[in-house]
């Protein structure tokens, strides 16, 4: 079955500087790629996705960028600020597993001020 | 549009015992997954309902088990309880159309699950 590492596990960065997030996936056939963002005791947030016919998303402070080929996708955070910490965790599903997603092992980004 | 909820948020329980969670999806959405969260293991797929039929099964015993109704609501049961299955039990509606490959989740707030 699918299988999605995520590195690193914890990431400390000063404010205002950028975060990167990078998740790999072993199933070619997988197609869409969220990312969920959750603070301490509350639920995931998704927070942008991208699917397999697009290289690149943005959505202000926030892209994500797909390599098929290499089977790994990025998470950027920009200009970070103290909101920002929380665990984020990346996720890859196919069209024949319905809605089945398959994540990382998340990473815990901690924003510094 | 009231989100996902699920009840109960909080439940304590004790080996053998057995459990029954519900979710609420967001009105309109067909598609309810469930998920269990713990540290050591993270995020696992458990099952997907979509008009009132499994759709998708994960990697979990028999003593897991869901079914969805007509209106979309779902419940998980899980029987025989174990110390493991202390967990955060998450569940994701999404439209379940079709429209898309994979239907963008929107996930609960969870039932945490204390099994002693």
């Amino acid at each position: 079955g699918e299988n999605v590492e995520q590195h690193p596990s914890t990431l400390s960065v000063q404010e205002g500087d950028s975060a990167v997030i990078k998740c790999t996936y072993s199933d070619s056939a997988s197609n869409y790629f969220p990312w969920y963002k959750q603070e301490l005791g509350k639920r995931p947030q998704l927070i942008i996705d991208i699917r397999s016919n697009v290289g690149e998303k943005k959505d202000q402070r926030i892209a994500v960028t797909l390599n098929k080929t290499a089977k790994h996708f990025s998470l950027h955070i920009t200009e970070t600020q103290p909101e920002d910490s929380a665990v984020y965790f990346c996720a890859a599903s196919k069209k024949a597993a319905g809605n089945k997603l398959t994540f990382g092992g998340g990473t815990r980004v901690l924003v510094k001020p | 549009k009231a989100g996902v909820t699920q009840t109960p948020r909080y439940l304590i329980k004790t080996r053998g015992q057995q459990v029954t969670l519900s979710c609420s999806p967001i009105s309109g959405h067909r598609s309810v997954s469930w998920y269990q969260q713990t540290p050591g293991q993270g995020l696992q797929f458990l099952f997907e309902y979509f008009s009132e039929t499994q759709r998708n099964k994960g990697n979990f015993p028999g003593r897991f088990s869901g079914r969805q109704f007509s209106n979309s609501r779902s419940e998980m049961n899980v029987s025989t309880l174990e110390l493991g299955d202390s967990a955060l039990y998450l569940c994701a509606s999404s439209l379940g159309k079709g429209l898309l490959p994979t239907d963008t989740q929107y996930f609960g707030p969870g039932t945490r699950l204390t099994v002693l």
